[in-house]
């Protein structure tokens, strides 16, 4: 079965600094690495997919994630964050041949001044 | 172009009534999927339907349970409600069922509370 953990419940960073959320995945098979991001009040919203083309994956709103079979590692990096970027992520792996997905229980993003 | 729209927003529910969640989907989108997200979760896969049938189905009871209409909308039904059942029920859909050719669109969400 495919999985995910994130580590970090909650990640607090300074506008303008680096962005590290960490996701490692669990998987029998070659896995598909989904990043969402979830406003609050609102539905979850794509950033980025990794479906084993290339291994750096770039996404909406500044943010890329890089693919590490070695670590199995799927980590989403923005250079400098901004205040809207406060929010929950969810890493996500695919389950049941792409047609589900697992997720993680969330990182929350706080941004301060 | 409306998103994925669900309804209710919020209901309040006593244990062991049952309850319906609608979802329409994305304009263009012909598969549904629903999720349960209790609160300081993930969202976890309930299951999906495509061409009014289910297609893929996660680790819940069938006290869960789903319906697709021909134009696309779907319902989530819980029978028998727990209080174990309290969280947001997400609605997703997509252009086809694979994740890994298409992309989910999640709705708002239905937030669910069991008295």
């Amino acid at each position: 079965a495919q999985s995910v953990t994130q580590l970090g419940s909650h990640v607090s960073v300074s506008e303008g600094a680096l962005v590290l959320l960490r996701c490692n995945y669990s998987s029998s098979v070659p896995p598909y690495l989904f990043w969402y991001v979830q406003y609050p009040n609102q539905g979850l919203q794509l950033l980025l997919k990794y479906t084993s083309a290339a291994t750096l994956v770039k996404g909406i709103n500044g943010f890329e994630a890089e693919f590490k079979k070695s670590e199995t590692s799927f980590h989403l990096t923005k250079p400098s964050a901004h205040m809207s970027d406060a929010a929950e992520y969810f890493c996500a792996v695919s389950a049941n041949s792409g047609y589900a997905l697992n997720f993680g229980k969330g990182t929350s993003l706080l941004v301060t001044p | 172009d409306a998103g994925v729209t669900q309804s209710p927003t919020h209901l309040i529910k006593t244990r062991g009534q049952q309850v319906t969640l609608r979802c329409s989907p994305k304009s263009g989108h012909d598969t549904v999927s629903w999720y349960q997200q209790a609160l300081g979760q993930g969202p976890q896969f309930i299951f999906q339907y495509y061409e009014e049938e289910e297609r893929q189905r996660g680790n819940f009871p069938d006290r869960f349970s789903g319906h697709q209409y021909p134009n696309y909308s779907s319902e989530l039904n819980v029978n028998a409600l727990l209080l174990g059942d309290s969280a947001l029920y997400l609605c997703a859909s997509s252009r086809g069922a694979s994740l890994i050719t298409g992309e989910l669109f999640f709705g708002e969400g239905s937030r669910l509370t069991v008295l």
